[in-house]
């Protein structure tokens, strides 16, 4: 299963809103995750299951979609928002964990 | 507080070994899945490897499929990943992570993720 990230690179205003989108090449159901992940450091989990947001992570990032189609947005971006984002997908069997290409989120 | 902390990358030669261990804390290491995942600018994130919390089932990614071990240690809440004949192609970043496996309604599905995850090891692998 190829999971495809658009687009690429995305520039926003703080303050605005964005949103990000993954294409699973097959259904995936709703096993979906996005992780943040800032320069020099691990990823954090934000979403799980599609659409529930991972401990601590601020009311303002949302995620949505199943089968093949997934966003997640983020209602007014913080400047501490600006980061790559990646969906990721779980298959059972075969066993396979595949993560998206990523998005930059950079300030316009 | 759940801390997971690589250790033993470096600098290797095509065909070379090096074992990377990642030493956990804050949790009940032997109750959850442990993967490996890598990192690198042309691929993103790969999945590597991952091994049950009794260390009896593993399973791999085809790349690293019979060059790559992965073991566990619950006396001493370690996870290894024991990387052989290695080629350019493994030069990565290698990132040790939970998985958590949460029930979730209203259908009861079961949703697999990586809710912590190491600050990585950088394996470089060049002549």
């Amino acid at each position: 299963i190829l999971m495809t990230q658009s687009p690429p690179t995305l520039s926003v205003s703080p303050g605005d809103r964005a949103t990000l989108s993954c294409r699973a090449s097959q259904s995936v159901g709703n096993n979906v995750a996005w992780y943040q992940q800032k320069p020099g450091q691990a990823p954090r989990l934000l979403i799980y299951g599609a659409s529930t947001r991972a401990t601590d992570v601020p009311a303002r990032f949302s995620g949505g979609g199943s089968g093949t189609e997934f966003t997640l947005t983020i209602s007014s971006l913080q400047s501490e928002d600006f980061a790559v984002y990646y969906c990721q997908q779980y298959n059972n069997w075969p066993f396979m964990y595949t993560f998206g290409q990523g998005t930059k989120l950079e300030i316009k | 507080e759940v801390q997971l902390v690589e250790s033993g990358g470096g600098l290797v030669q095509p065909g070379g070994s090096l074992r990377l261990s990642c030493a956990t804390s804050g949790f009940t290491f032997s109750s959850f899945w442990m993967h490996w995942v890598r990192q690198d600018p042309e691929k993103g994130l790969v999945w590597v490897s991952r091994i049950n919390g009794d260390g009896t089932s593993t399973n791999f990614a085809d790349s690293v499929k019979g060059r790559f071990t992965i073991s566990r240690d619950n006396a001493k809440n370690t996870l290894y990943l024991q990387m052989n004949s290695l080629s350019v192609d493994d030069t990565a970043m290698y990132f040790c992570a939970r998985e958590r496996i949460v029930v979730s309604p209203p259908d009861a599905r079961l949703d697999y993720f990586f809710d912590h995850w190491g600050q990585g090891a950088l394996v470089t692998v060049s002549s």
